[in-house]
């Protein structure tokens, strides 16, 4: 079952825009993790945040995470076209691993 | 950079055939996952190994099995394939447990008509 839920589905923006994504979990977790895919491909991990990082940065990307709040958030700056792919967190939970159902990014060059 | 193969990248099979999508990973990791994806289902866990011969059934194991005989290759077997097993199958590997992220396979699209 499902674990982590992205907010939303589907986002759409122009070329230069940010671009944030949401995802609210259940239960207590060790880390969370996001992920990439281009489609009809595997999945590339991108960030991994511990339960006791509030935030974490990765070139363009940033993420944050509240366990107050059991929700995470993806953050990609100044977007490019080639970052149009599905985005999924993960949430890892004493070695239980379950991912969204993603979020599909399109950006409009 | 773990390299994870996955044996097909498009199979087309006909409905009761055996099925065997092949996966194998070069870093020595310890665990090994088989999902399938369908739209607006997400990733869904069918299984797993955290070893060689051993397996642990994930969340829909119904309608397959695995086979982790040597700790590099990790194999998912449809013993008879239904079209409800048309799907997208990514196999994954970790090298341990916790805190740790997973490394995916390309994916293979399977379709059972």
């Amino acid at each position: 079952s499902q674990q982590g839920e992205e907010d939303p589905q589907a986002l759409s923006i122009q070329e230069g825009e940010n671009a944030t994504m949401n995802c609210s979990y259940k239960t207590s977790i060790n880390n969370l993790q996001w992920y990439r895919q281009n489609s009809g491909r595997g999945l590339v991990h991108l960030i991994l945040i511990r339960s006791n990082e509030r935030e974490k940065h990765s070139g363009r990307l940033r993420v944050t995470l509240d366990t107050s709040k059991k929700s995470s958030s993806l953050l990609i700056t100044a977007s490019r076209a080639a970052d149009t792919a599905s985005y999924f967190c993960a949430t890892d939970a004493n070695n239980d691993m379950r991912f969204g159902a993603g979020t599909r990014l399109t950006v409009k060059p | 950079d773990v390299k994870v193969t996955q044996s097909s990248r498009y199979l087309v099979k006909r409905t009761g055939e055996k099925v065997f999508l092949e996966c194998v990973q070069d870093m020595d990791h310890e665990n090994m996952f088989w999902y399938r994806q369908d739209p607006g289902l997400g990733l869904r866990l069918i299984y797993f190994s955290y070893d060689v011969k051993m397996k642990e059934k994930g969340d829909i194991p119904e309608g397959y099995s695995v086979s982790r005989e040597k700790k590099e290759r990790f194999s998912l077997i449809l013993e008879s394939a239904s079209t409800n097993q048309t799907s997208m199958y990514l196999c994954a590997s970790r090298l341990g447990l916790g805190g740790e992220w997973q490394y995916f396979g390309p994916g293979t699209r399977l379709t059972v008509t």
